[in-house]
C-alpha cells in the first residue's frame, strides 16, 4: 500500500530534550516536506526537500533540522523543543511536477511542557 | 510571498444544501491551486486541483475553477452531505522561483446536519 508513515504519532516531552519525529514513504518520490497545524493558522511550511541532499526553509524553519540522506526517509529534528513548537506535524511527499498531489502522513501530536 | 485567504468558518448546513467555500490567493508566479479535506483525526488528502487559468478542477460532487482575473480557486458543492463534515484547505505550489514551497488557507471547517 502507498503511503507516508510517521512516527511516533503522539509525544510529549520536556523543554530541551533532544528528539526527532521520522517520515518514510514507499512511493518513490523525490519531494517530501513538513509542515505544522496550528489553530487558527492553517497549515504552515516548516521545510521541504526537492531530493536526496536537497533541503530548503518554508515558512517557519527556525528551531527545526531535517535531513535527506535516503529517497525514502525525511526525519525532522527538534535540537531544544520549547514549548511554542507545541503542534501537530504533518509529514508529506510527492512527485515533482507541475501540479503534483502531496500526500500527507497521519500526523504526529508533539507537546513540549 | 504567496498567501491563501479562506472564508472563514466554522460552516454548518443542512444536507443536500448548496455550498461555496471562498478562497483567493496572491502569488509571485503561476502557482497551481489545489483544494484538501482533512476528516476528523487523518492527515490531509487532495479534494481536486487546477493548473492554469480557467481549468475547472472537480471530484465527488465537489468543483472549483482557476480565476486568474480574480485570483481565486472558490470550492462549490451542489449538495452536500453528512459525511462532507471535515476541513477543507485551499493550497497553491510554487511553480516557478520558489519551486517547492507550498503554501495553505486557514482551513474551513464545515458541519453537515442532517
Amino acid at each position: 500500500e502507498a503511503q507516508v508513515t510517521q512516527n511516533p504519532r503522539y509525544l510529549i516531552t520536556v523543554t530541551g530534550k533532544k528528539l526527532t519525529v521520522t517520515c518514510s514513504q514507499n512511493m518513490n518520490h523525490e519531494y517530501m516536506s513538513w509542515y505544522r497545524q496550528d489553530p487558527g493558522l492553517g497549515l504552515r511550511q516548516i521545510y521541504y526537500s526537492m531530493n536526496v541532499e536537497v533541503t530548503d526553509k518554508g515558512d517557519v524553519p527556525e528551531g527545526y533540522k531535517v535531513s535527506r540522506k535516503e529517497k525514502r526517509n525525511f526525519p525532522l529534528i527538534l535540537e531544544s523543543p520549547s514549548p511554542n513548537q507545541t503542534s501537530l506535524y504533518f509529514c508529506a511527499s510527492s512527485l515533482l511536477g507541475e501540479a503534483d498531489t502531496q500526500y500527507f502522513g497521519p500526523g504526529t501530536r508533539l507537546t513540549v511542557l | 510571498g504567496n498567501s491563501v485567504t479562506q472564508m472563514e468558518g466554522p460552516v454548518t448546513l443542512s444536507e443536500e444544501a448548496f455550498l461555496t467555500i471562498n478562497c483567493t490567493y496572491t502569488a509571485t508566479g503561476y502557482p497551481s491551486l489545489f483544494w484538501y479535506v482533512q476528516y476528523p483525526g487523518e492527515g490531509l488528502q487532495l479534494l481536486l486541483k487546477a493548473t492554469k487559468a480557467d481549468d475547472k478542477g472537480s471530484n465527488k460532487g465537489f468543483e472549483a475553477t482557476y480565476r486568474k482575473e480574480t485570483t481565486s480557486f472558490h470550492l462549490e458543492k451542489g449538495s452536500v452531505q453528512v459525511s462532507d463534515s471535515a476541513v477543507y484547505f485551499c493550497a497553491l505550489s510554487d511553480r516557478d522561483t520558489n519551486a517547492g514551497k507550498s503554501t495553505f488557507g486557514d482551513g474551513t471547517t464545515l458541519t453537515v446536519k442532517p
